[in-house]
């Protein structure tokens, strides 16, 4: 069965540190990727995607991801924290089917200035 | 106005009450999803409606009832619900499938939520 495993529940980072989200999945294919955020009361937001090429994909907020097929992992990563991107962030599988997604528990991020 | 929008964004109601959630989409997309959102879980898939003809139903209870008019509205009509049922409702749109977009996938674009308490 499909399934999406975001390990880190809650993560910490100072203001201007460096991030990265952890994510792993389950599917016997090439798995269409992608990463969410979503701030307090509000929808989940597209961050970024992968379909297919180049495993290192750019999104928005100055946010990137890389596909690692051998691992199974979607890692996002970004440069330097800002206060504004404390929020949950969720990453998801899409099937080829077009219509079924499948998401991960979400990891929670505060950042301290 | 643009994107996808959800109303009510709260609701409160009694076991015995009757109430709707709305969704309407600006975005041109045929599909439209139902998705519950409770506290540490993942996204739970209720609904899915590609081109008005209900796709997906994630054995959900029946005291929830999608209705799919148009491609742009999307409505889920609450009855009976149980204090468990307290969630944020997401409402949820893309493409048609399976052909989605260009690139051969489908991207979902969602709304605010409408944040459900049942009493």
């Amino acid at each position: 069965a499909q399934s999406v495993t975001q390990p880190d529940i809650h993560i910490t980072v100072s203001e201007g540190a460096s991030l990265e989200l952890r994510c792993n999945y389950s599917y016997g294919a090439t798995p269409y990727l992608f990463w969410y955020v979503q701030s307090p009361g509000q929808g989940l937001q597209l961050l970024l995607k992968y379909f297919s090429g180049d495993t290192l994909v750019q999104g928005i907020k100055g946010f990137e991801a890389e596909f690692k097929r051998s691992q199974s992992s979607f890692n996002l990563r970004k440069p330097s924290v800002h206060w504004s991107d404390a929020a949950e962030y969720f990453c998801a599988v899409g099937l080829n089917t077009g219509n079924q997604f499948y998401f991960g528990t979400g990891t929670s991020l505060t950042v301290i200035p | 106005e643009t994107g996808v929008t959800q109303t009510p964004r709260h609701l409160v109601m009694g076991m015995t009450n009757k109430k709707s959630l709305k969704c309407e989409q600006h975005l041109g997309h045929n599909a439209m999803y139902w998705y519950k959102q409770s506290a540490k879980k993942p996204l739970e898939l209720m609904f899915v409606y590609n081109f008005k003809e209900q796709t997906e139903n994630n054995s959900v209870p029946s005291r929830f009832s999608p209705e799919c008019p148009n491609s742009s509205h999307l409505f889920l009509h609450l009855h009976t619900l149980q204090p468990e049922d307290s969630a944020l409702y997401l409402c949820a749109s893309s493409p048609s499938f399976p052909q989605g977009t260009s690139s051969g996938a489908n991207v979902l674009t969602f709304g605010a939520g409408s944040r459900l308490t049942v009493l």
